[in-house]
This record gives C-alpha cells, structure tokens and sequence, in this order.
C-alpha cells in the first residue's frame, strides 16, 4: 500500500515564476491538506480539499491556489513566485468520516523541496 | 485560536537516558493533541494522537505523552533514549483535524 506520494522531489525556480507541486494521497483517503514548511520552522497550514473543494484556509495569499480530482489526487500552484516561498511544501491526506466531522489522523508526504532565487 | 509552544528547540540526551520535550497547548475547547517525528529530508511521521479517549497516550517506538488539561501539556517521554531517535519532534493541536497548527519543533540529539 504506497503512502501519500509528492512530485517532483525538488525544484528550482525563479521570482515571478509559477510552480505546480503535485500530490497522490494514501489509498482509500479523500481529503488532502498542503502545508509549508521553512527552514528551521514547523509546518504551516495552507489548505485543505475535500470533495474537490477548499474546505479550509489558512493565512496565505491568494497567490497559492489549488485543486483536487476526483481521484482525490491533489496540486499546489504558487503564481508570482517570492524569495519566501522557499520552503518545503507538505501534502498530508485523510479519511473524512463526514464533511465538517473530525477525520481521522493525517498521513505526511515526504515533500517538495522548493528553492526560488 | 488554538496553538501550541514547544519549550526548548534544542535537547540533548546521552543514549539510554530519559527523553523528555515539552508542549503547552492553547485552546479554548478540548483540544486533539499530535506529536509528529521528523527525520532529515523526510516528511513528518505520526508518534502519537490524544484525541480524549485516555489522558496517557502510548505511541510508536517506545514514545508516550500524558495530557494534562491543568497544566494545559502534552509533553513527550520515552524512558531510554536511542541514537535512533535523533531527529525533530513537532507538536500539534487541531480542534477537528482540519487546520493543524504546528509548534516550532525540538530538535533531539541523543550522545552515545
């Protein structure tokens, strides 16, 4: 059974560029998560699909956008890419019992470690 | 809003001794409680969940956390460190699993 799987690995991009990070959650879950991670600092909730809808947000920008499929695969797009944006990009997947209902815990990806210079 | 404080983002241990990292959470209703293990270049991996079912948490390879609502804490212990367990430690608190605020995490170095 493959966990939650992220592409690409890594990636270099320059300010002002956009960038797609993908996300195959862990079978049989329906919600996914992305959170940001900079360096030295603890994940920080971006939002989160279900029913490939937002369900939730966080205080990001509306720079960063992002869409679920109906097999519950998930992507992060970044448009107008900052120097800050570097970080590492989680993407965590769940079960939703119900939508609004607690889930069950969040399975982590391993990442997209996003340098922009 | 609810959020969490590690105390301490650097701990040293000499192998076999008592591992302790701390959190203090802030939350107006009962809270879930997580704590989450880092190793480099990897994503986070799930130690242990407090979801109110019972106060003392066991989780994965050896770790276990007591909840204790007076002191607002979820501190992690394991009674016997090992070089293995060198890596971040995250503690996290949602109030329904959909918006998980992380702490900033403690890093653990454990000395042979």
């Amino acid at each position: 059974d493959a966990g939650v799987t992220q592409s690409p690995t890594h990636l270099i991009k320059t300010r002002g560029q956009q960038v797609t990070l993908r996300c195959s959650p862990k079978s049989g879950h329906d919600t996914v998560s992305w959170y940001q991670q900079a360096l030295g600092q603890g994940p920080q909730f971006i939002f989160q699909y279900y029913e490939e809808e937002e369900r939730q947000r966080g205080n990001f920008p509306d720079r960063f956008s992002g869409h679920q499929f109906p097999n519950y695969s998930s992507e992060l797009n970044v448009n107008a890419l900052l120097l800050g944006d570097s970080a590492l990009y989680l993407c965590a997947s769940s079960f939703s019992i119900g939508q609004g209902t607690p889930q069950e815990t969040q399975y982590f990806g391993p990442g997209t470690r996003l340098l922009v210079l | 809003a609810q959020s969490v404080t590690q105390l301490g983002s650097h701990v040293s241990v000499s192998e076999g001794a008592l591992v302790l990292l701390r959190c203090n959470y802030s939350s107006s209703v009962p809270p879930y409680l997580f704590w989450y293990v880092q190793y480099p270049n990897q994503g986070l991996q799930l130690l242990l969940k407090y979801t109110s079912a019972a106060t003392l948490v066991k989780g994965i390879n050896g770790f276990e956390a007591e909840f204790k609502k007076s002191e607002t804490s979820f501190h992690l212990t394991k009674p016997s460190a090992h070089m293995s367990d060198a890596a971040e430690y995250f503690c996290a608190v949602s109030l329904d699993n959909n918006d998980m605020r992380f702490g900033a995490g403690t890093r653990l170095t454990v000395k042979p």
